[in-house]
């Protein structure tokens, strides 16, 4: 079965970078055809999906976080990780990494991983 | 960026209703149409893809239906775990966009 987590700070400085990894077991994050995704959830709002990478290393991200997003993967530790720089309040969101294909939505999740911006 | 609109935000139902909550797309999206439910304090599971496929696990009585730029998901017979908020999500082309949630409550 495969699982995935998240693990991180869960508290950031404002204007500091947010750091997470997501570790995948129960299976290879080189399999063919999946991308690996990371989401976010502000307190009581809806889905924001930040970008996702295919173990070859190609990424895709949103726009409107695409300039503070970095988004890498290590297929010899079986993990990608999470970089967004210059945080604010609004990036305070519980943060979610995701399996999922090209077309498909994400069918393995992370259990999710609350990070707060505060001073 | 495609935008994903809901209805309605909330709704409130019994155990055994039917419910349907639908979600329009700004553009179309043929079928790459996925969605989800939550419930509290956890992730998101994957219940359609692809507009109308189940999900491996998901119970028969989800059911999702739509192409282009309108969908619908219904629960046949609403269950007591059924309680929780769902999302629809595209998977057209990126950025993917979420719609906003409905919540279903407890009538």
């Amino acid at each position: 079965q495969l699982q995935l987590q998240e693990s991180g700070p869960g508290l950031v400085r404002p204007s500091e970078t947010l750091s997470l990894t997501c570790t995948v077991s129960g299976g290879s994050i080189s399999s063919s055809g999946y991308y690996w995704g990371w989401i976010r959830q502000p307190p009581g709002k809806g889905l924001e999906w930040i970008g996702s990478i295919y173990y070859s290393g190609s990424t895709y991200y949103n726009p409107s976080l695409k300039s503070r997003v970095t988004i890498s993967v290590d297929t010899s530790k079986n993990q990608f990780s999470l970089k967004l720089s210059s945080v604010t309040a609004a990036d305070t969101a519980v943060y979610y990494c995701a399996r999922h294909m090209s077309s498909k939505g994400g069918d393995y999740w992370g259990q999710g991983t609350l990070v707060t911006v505060s001073s | 960026d495609i935008q994903m609109t809901q209805s309605p935000s909330s709704l409130s139902a019994s155990v055994g209703d039917r419910v349907t909550i639908t979600c329009r797309a700004s553009q179309s999206i043929s079928i790459f149409l996925n969605w989800y439910q939550q419930k509290p304090g956890k992730a998101p599971k994957l219940l359609i893809y692809a507009a109308s496929s189940l999900q491996s696990g998901v119970p028969s009585r989800f059911s999702g239906s739509g192409s282009g730029t309108d969908f619908t998901l219904t629960i046949s017979s609403l269950q007591p775990e059924d309680f929780a908020s769902y999302s629809c999500q595209q998977s057209h082309s990126t950025p993917l966009t979420f719609g906003g949630g409905t919540k279903v409550e407890i009538k």
